[in-house]
């Protein structure tokens, strides 16, 4: 059974431009999660997915958008990117329940100069 | 509201001793907890999880941990570490039933020395 698959793994942009990130969750998983994790901050939860709604969303600024197709992958994006926004996002997926738990992906380790 | 706090940043244990993280919430709601590891450059994996089932817990590599609503803790523990566990771990909060929002305390980096 495939894990959930985050691309690219690595990605450098400057100040200014925008970027989008991908998440494939596990087959069958209708929930998609985005946290951002960085050394100051730690782990912190961007927004969630289910069946293509916005369910829940965190504490970033607007230019933190996502979406979530009909096959329940996932795509987020940052425009206007700033030095603070280098991080590692990770993707997590789950069945909608939290009894379930969440799978997580490798992550996408965003580097912006 | 929920919050999660592992008590200690750092934790070092000789190979074959008995490791113990900790970890307090506080939940507003009938909580679901779990417990994550990262190794260096990857990402997160799942160790166990509590979700109003029986308290202690048994998770993967022979982690356990046990829920104790009057102390509001939910501590990790192994009875014998082995170079393979050094990674950070992470303790996890969230509202129990639907998958919403996970919350996480600031990570404890386990260091094994031989």
């Amino acid at each position: 059974k495939a894990g959930v698959t985050q691309t690219p793994r690595y990605l450098i942009k400057t100040r200014g431009q925008q970027v989008t990130l991908s998440c494939s969750p596990i087959s069958g998983h209708r929930s998609v999660s985005w946290y951002q994790q960085t050394p100051g901050q730690g782990l912190q939860f961007l927004f969630e997915y289910f069946s293509e709604t916005q369910r829940n969303k965190g504490n970033f600024p607007g230019r933190f958008s996502g979406r979530q197709f009909s096959n329940s992958r996932s795509e987020m994006n940052v425009s206007t990117l700033e030095l603070g926004d280098s991080a590692l996002y990770l993707c997590a997926s789950s069945l909608g329940n939290i009894d379930y738990g969440y799978t997580f992906g490798s992550g996408t380790r965003l580097t912006v100069v | 509201a929920q919050s999660v706090t592992q008590l200690d940043s750092h934790v070092s244990v000789s190979e074959g001793t008995p490791v113990l993280l900790r970890c307090n919430y506080s939940s507003s709601y009938s909580p679901s907890l779990f417990w994550y590891v990262q190794h260096p450059n990857k990402g997160l994996q799942l160790l166990l999880k509590y979700t109003s089932a029986a308290t202690l817990v048994k998770g993967i590599n022979g982690f356990e941990a046990e829920f104790k609503k009057s102390e509001t803790s939910f501590h990790l523990t192994k009875p014998s570490a082995h170079m393979s566990d050094a990674a950070e771990y992470f303790c996890v909060v969230s509202p129990s039933g639907s998958a919403r929002q996970l919350t996480f305390g600031s990570g404890t980096q386990l260091t094994v020395l031989p």
